[in-house]
């Protein structure tokens, strides 16, 4: 199975900043990358698929960036809604393997 | 409106069994893929199973093969897991998730997930 490890785990940052979570994949998955969003109780949001590309509806404040094993979601100006646990998947082999989460608060 | 709403979860004792559902609405259920994505409690998210549109092909995550079936009925327009041998560690949210044409396309449609407790 492809391992996912993202980095940080957790982060503490105020409204404003420029924020960037890394998701490194133990083998090469090409751009078969997604970013999910998710705030306590509610289920996740998908972000951006294909390592780069940015759902309908979703702000561009987020971008996703990286191919191969490293990749990278910014969040170029947090907002207050953004706090969140951030997840990467991959999707480029079965199992379609989770990343362990960014959790990221308010500093 | 997409719409995936699940039910059937449940506190089980360890070895029991449970069967979710999910209800779909608001799509053409027999065109896409469907997909179950399990969270531990304050853990991530693992993905479980997923089943093509007509249910022909069915992939499971290893520590569940042999131990829960996903299966679909598109006359229904509903989604089901059958799981069977129950563990502790089995403990988590199950939701619904996908509408997909592919397998190998992310999730765009979550259900709000139904809660499994495995314990004694």
């Amino acid at each position: 199975d492809i391992q996912l490890t993202q980095s940080p785990s957790f982060l503490s940052a105020s409204v404003g900043d420029r924020v960037t979570i890394t998701c490194r994949a133990s083998q090469g998955i090409s751009s078969f990358l997604a970013w999910y969003q998710q705030k306590p109780g509610k289920a996740p949001k998908l972000l951006i698929y294909a390592a780069s590309t940015l759902q309908s509806g979703v702000p561009s404040r987020f971008s996703g960036s990286g191919s191969g094993t490293e990749f990278t979601l910014t969040i170029s100006s947090l907002q207050p809604e953004d706090f969140a646990t951030y997840y990467c998947q991959q999707l480029n082999s079965y199992p379609p393997t989770f990343g362990g989460g960014t959790k990221v608060e308010i500093k | 409106e997409v719409q995936l709403v699940e039910s059937g979860g449940d506190l089980v004792q360890p070895g029991g069994s449970l069967r979710l559902s999910c209800a779909a609405s608001g799509f053409t259920f027999s065109s896409y893929w469907m997909s179950w994505v399990r969270q531990a409690p304050g853990k991530g998210l693992e993905w479980v199973a997923n089943i093509k549109q007509d249910g022909t092909e069915k992939y499971y995550v290893d520590s569940v093969k042999g131990r829960f079936t996903i299966s679909r009925d598109n006359a229904k327009n509903s989604l089901y897991l059958q799981m069977n041998s129950l563990r502790a560690e089995d403990t988590a949210i199950y939701y619904c998730a996908g509408v997909i044409e592919t397998k190998w396309e992310p999730y765009d449609y979550w259900g709000q997930g139904t809660l499994v407790t495995v314990s004694s």
